[in-house]
C-alpha cells in the first residue's frame, strides 16, 4: 500500500502532552519520519528513525512506532509548536518511492 | 550554512514547460540523493521525484511520469527538474529536499529549499 493516514487536526492544551499517529503498511518496513510545517514556511524535519531529534529540536518531540502505526509526542506543548505535522517513509511497494501522510493541523488552545 | 536555494517558478499555461533549478550550497552535494517534493495551494505535501547521489538511479511518481525529468549536475551543485505538458493540478509550490544519510529502515528528508512556486492558468 502506498498510503500514510493521519487524523486531519489535533487539539492540546498549553502545557499537556499531545500524541499525533500516522498508520501505514509502509510503516511495518520502515521508521516513518515527521515534519513540521509552519504557514508559509518550509517543512522542518523534527524526528526520524526510531527516535532521533535533529539539532536544534527541542527534547519536548519524540518518536515510538508499533506495528504499522508510527506516533510524534509532543510533551508540553508549546504555543509555538502549533503547526501543521506530516509522517514520510518509503514506501516498501517502491512505487512510489516516497509517501507523506496527510498531514495533522495541530491547534495549541 | 547548509542551504537549499529554488527558482525558476512562474506562470505558464496548460501545456507549457518550466525548469526549475535547486542551489545547493554549504555541505558535499555529490554525496547526497535528492528529491523534489510539491505542495498545491491549501494541501498537503506530495513526492514528485527523486535522483540518486551519481544520477544513476531515478524514480518518479505516477503523477508526473513522463511529464517531468529530473537531473543534477554535481559539478554546478544543482539539482533540476524539468516540467513539459503542464496541466492545471501542477500548480503548487516546489521544494528540492535533501535525503538524510539516514540507514534503513530509518528515513528522511533533513534540509528543504524554501520553495518556488509553480502556477499553471491561462
Amino acid at each position: 500500500s502506498s498510503e500514510l493516514t493521519q487524523d486531519p487536526a489535533v487539539s492540546v492544551a498549553l502545557g499537556q502532552t499531545v500524541r499525533i499517529t500516522c498508520q501505514g503498511d509502509s510503516l511495518r518496513s520502515y521508521y516513518a519520519s515527521w515534519y513540521q510545517q509552519k504557514p508559509g514556511q518550509a517543512p522542518v524535519l523534527v524526528i526520524y528513525g526510531k527516535n532521533n531529534r535533529p539539532s536544534g529540536i527541542p527534547d519536548r518531540f519524540s518518536g515510538s512506532s508499533s506495528g504499522n502505526t508510527a506516533s510524534l509526542t509532543i510533551t508540553g506543548a508549546q504555543a509555538e509548536d502549533e503547526a501543521d505535522y506530516y509522517c514520510n517513509s518509503r514506501d516498501s511497494s517502491g512505487n512510489p518511492l516516497v509517501v507523506f501522510g496527510g498531514g495533522t493541523k495541530l491547534t495549541v488552545l | 550554512e547548509v542551504q537549499l536555494v529554488e527558482s525558476g517558478g512562474g506562470l505558464v499555461q496548460p501545456g507549457g514547460s518550466l525548469r526549475l533549478s535547486c542551489a545547493a550550497s554549504g555541505f558535499t552535494f555529490s554525496s547526497y540523493e535528492m528529491n523534489w517534493v510539491r505542495q498545491a495551494p491549501g494541501k498537503g505535501l506530495e513526492w514528485v521525484s527523486y535522483i540518486s547521489s551519481s544520477g544513476s538511479t531515478i524514480y518518479y511518481a505516477d503523477s508526473v511520469k513522463g511529464r517531468f525529468t529530473i537531473s543534477r549536475d554535481n559539478a554546478k551543485n544543482s539539482l533540476y527538474l524539468q516540467m513539459n505538458s503542464l496541466r492545471a493540478e501542477d500548480t503548487a509550490v516546489y521544494y528540492c529536499a535533501r535525503d538524510g544519510l539516514l540507514p534503513t529502515p530509518s528515513y528522511g528528508m533533513d534540509v528543504w529549499g524554501q520553495g518556488t512556486t509553480v502556477t499553471v492558468s491561462s
